[in-house]
């Protein structure tokens, strides 16, 4: 069955310090897709990033990355410098192409950044 | 360009009664999603809607039910409210498979 596991409920850091989010997925599909989404306190989740299984290419967008390893199920989320602004809620999702195009999330990390 | 539009913004009912809440997809999605996200937790999937048909359903009672119109909007549609019920209810509109969903703001459902 297809789960994903965000073993952090909770990070605190202060501003500038570089902090990553865990990610570990299962599945038995082969074709999937895994995505990390950010809900600030308004509530609206905001879409950050698609990968879909056969690109394991690391990602950098600005001060975001994301590392995907098949061989270890996970899709990790690195933020660099971070900002106040950062503070957020971080959901992983997977999606899996034989089942459909239903998101399961993991239960969330909980991001703070103190000035 | 619009995003993903829903309303109310907040509701309040009591258990047994019935609730409908709606959806605007973004503009040139055709797929819309449903989830239920109770305080503290990720969202969990309720069902999506492609060509006005259920197209997958996630593991809710048939109480909830929903109704995709040939615009593309949509409803959900939960009746017999149960406490366990309150929960934050987001839609998310998509097009085609594996792409992102994008989400809308979401309504507040409160059970008295």
């Amino acid at each position: 069955a297809q789960k994903v596991t965000q073993a952090q409920t909770e990070i605190s850091v202060v501003e500038k310090e570089d902090v990553t989010l865990d990610c570990v997925y299962e599945t038995r599909d082969t074709t999937y897709y895994l995505f990390w989404y950010k809900q600030p306190p308004s509530g609206e989740l905001v879409f950050l990033i698609r990968r879909n299984s056969f690109d394991e290419q690391n990602e950098i967008s600005g001060r975001y990355s994301w590392n995907f390893q098949k061989s270890t199920s996970s899709f990790n989320f690195t933020i660099t410098a971070s900002q106040v602004v950062d503070s957020a809620v971080y959901f992983c999702a997977l999606s899996e192409a034989a089942v459909g195009t239903a998101l399961i999330f993991g239960k969330g990390t909980t991001l703070s950044v103190s000035s | 360009d619009a995003g993903v539009t829903q309303s109310p913004t907040h509701l309040i009912k009591t258990r047994g009664q019935q609730v409908t809440l709606r959806c605007s997809p973004k503009s040139g999605h055709d797929t819309v999603s449903w989830y239920q996200q109770a305080l503290g937790q990720g969202p969990q999937f309720i069902f999506q809607y492609y060509e006005e048909e259920e197209r997958q359903r996630g593991n809710f009672p048939d109480r909830f039910s929903g109704h995709q119109f040939p615009n593309y909007s949509s409803e959900l549609n939960v009746n017999a409210l149960l406490l366990g019920d309150s929960a934050l209810y987001l839609c998310a509109s998509s097009l085609g498979r594996g792409k992102p969903q994008h989400f809308g703001d979401g309504t507040r459902l409160s059970i008295l």
